[in-house]
This record gives structure tokens, C-alpha cells and sequence, in this order.
């Protein structure tokens, strides 16, 4: 089974603080991306990686950022957390589009609050 | 600008009925579709492409490239078909974009 799992199922952070989410693959996926996702508006895509130390811009980047240093593992840093960045988080991997099956699998989600 | 349109954010049918999701993407390369599906309290997963041209719990969608269509269909809705459906399609090599999404509600 592919699993992606996400550090935190539920955090709570204030204004300004530097907020971390982490996420883990297992399936030695290329890539892995991370979306944010609400009511209305879908999913969006924050960033995306599709190799070690690679990393694109998605369509909502502004306020966050990214950190690949090795292949599973794909952190998402709000870099002075606001009020307007409290959504459901979704990571997700899958293998280089092009080159093989490219189905994407999805972490369980990180509920992040921002007081 | 919106690559993916889903135009209904609600989808209420009753049981037995046919279910059509709706689906238009703007993309000039040749695209690759998919449907995703989000059950309560479920992870995001795929229900199916466009290149495997399968039926999945008996879903179908076919690629239009004249209407840039992918409308998600089945003849007859259940109710555990209830969930949060999502159109998926890549972009320049990597780039996974998703639409904003339909709840599709069965009612019995």
C-alpha cells in the first residue's frame, strides 16, 4: 500500500508564528506537491517537487515555501502564519507524470487553524 | 485564469437516477484528465483517467477535445456515491491542477 502520511491531523498556531507541516512518502514517488484546500474554491496548488532540492511554484505560493532535501520527505513552511492561511493541507505524491502510472496518492490531511 | 471548471458546486440526485459531473479544462498541449473522488472522512484518490478509457464502480468519462469536455457520468446514481468529486489534469509535465470541485448528494 502507498502510504503518504502528514505529521499532524489537527494544529493549532498564532499569528506569526513559523508553521511546519511534513510529509512522508514511501513509494520512492518523484514527485510530491502540496495543495490547500476549501470550500468553494477546490484544491490549490502551493507547491509542487519533482526531485530532490526541485522545486516550482504552484498558483498560491505567496506566503509559503518549500524544503526537499530528500527524496520522501516534502515540508511545507508558512514562513509568519496568518489568519488567512487557516485551511485543510494535502500532500500528495506520485511518480514522474511522463515516465510511468500517474495516479496520485494523498496524505490524510493537516487541519491547520491560525488564531 | 481557471484551467479547470467544474460549474456545479452541488449535485443532488435521487437514487437511481442518471448523474452527469460536469468538467472543462483550458489547456493548448494534449491533456491528461482525471477524476478524483473524496469520500466522508476518506483520502483524496483517483477514480479514473482519460488514457485507460475504464468504468470505475460504473463511472465513465470520455475525453472531448471539440468541447474541451470530461464530464463524469453514471446511469444510474447510489448512495454511496455521495462524496466530493474533483476533475484533475496535468500541466507541462508535472504540474497536477484541480478544479474546484461538485458534491454530488444521492438522495434515497
Amino acid at each position: 500500500d502507498v502510504k503518504v502520511t502528514q505529521s499532524s491531523r489537527y494544529l493549532v498556531k498564532r499569528t506569526g508564528e513559523k508553521v511546519f507541516l511534513e510529509c512522508v512518502q514511501d513509494m520512492d514517488h518523484e514527485n510530491m506537491f502540496w495543495y490547500r484546500q476549501d470550500p468553494g474554491l477546490g484544491l490549490r496548488l502551493i507547491y509542487f517537487s519533482y526531485d530532490v532540492k526541485m522545486k516550482e511554484k504552484g498558483d498560491i505560493p505567496e506566503g509559503y515555501s518549500v524544503s526537499r532535501e530528500k527524496k520522501e520527505r516534502f515540508s511545507l513552511i508558512l514562513e509568519s502564519a496568518s489568519t488567512n492561511q487557516t485551511s485543510m493541507y494535502l500532500c500528495a505524491s506520485s511518480f514522474y507524470f511522463l515516465d510511468r502510472d500517474t495516479e496520485a496518492f494523498f496524505g490524510q490531511g493537516t487541519r491547520l487553524t491560525v488564531v | 485564469a481557471q484551467r479547470v471548471t467544474q460549474p456545479e458546486k452541488l449535485l443532488s440526485v435521487f437514487k437511481g437516477a442518471p448523474v452527469e459531473l460536469k468538467c472543462n479544462y483550458s489547456y493548448s498541449g494534449s491533456p491528461e484528465l482525471f477524476w478524483y473522488v473524496q469520500y466522508s472522512r476518506q483520502r483524496l484518490q483517483l477514480l479514473l483517467r482519460h488514457i485507460s478509457r475504464e468504468s470505475i464502480k460504473g463511472f465513465t468519462a470520455d475525453l472531448n477535445k471539440g468541447e474541451t469536455s470530461f464530464h463524469l457520468k453514471k446511469p444510474f446514481a447510489q448512495e454511496e456515491d455521495s462524496a466530493m468529486y474533483y476533475c484533475a489534469l496535468i500541466e507541462y509535465g508535472n504540474k497536477l491542477v484541480f478544479g474546484a470541485g461538485t458534491i454530488l448528494r444521492v438522495k434515497s
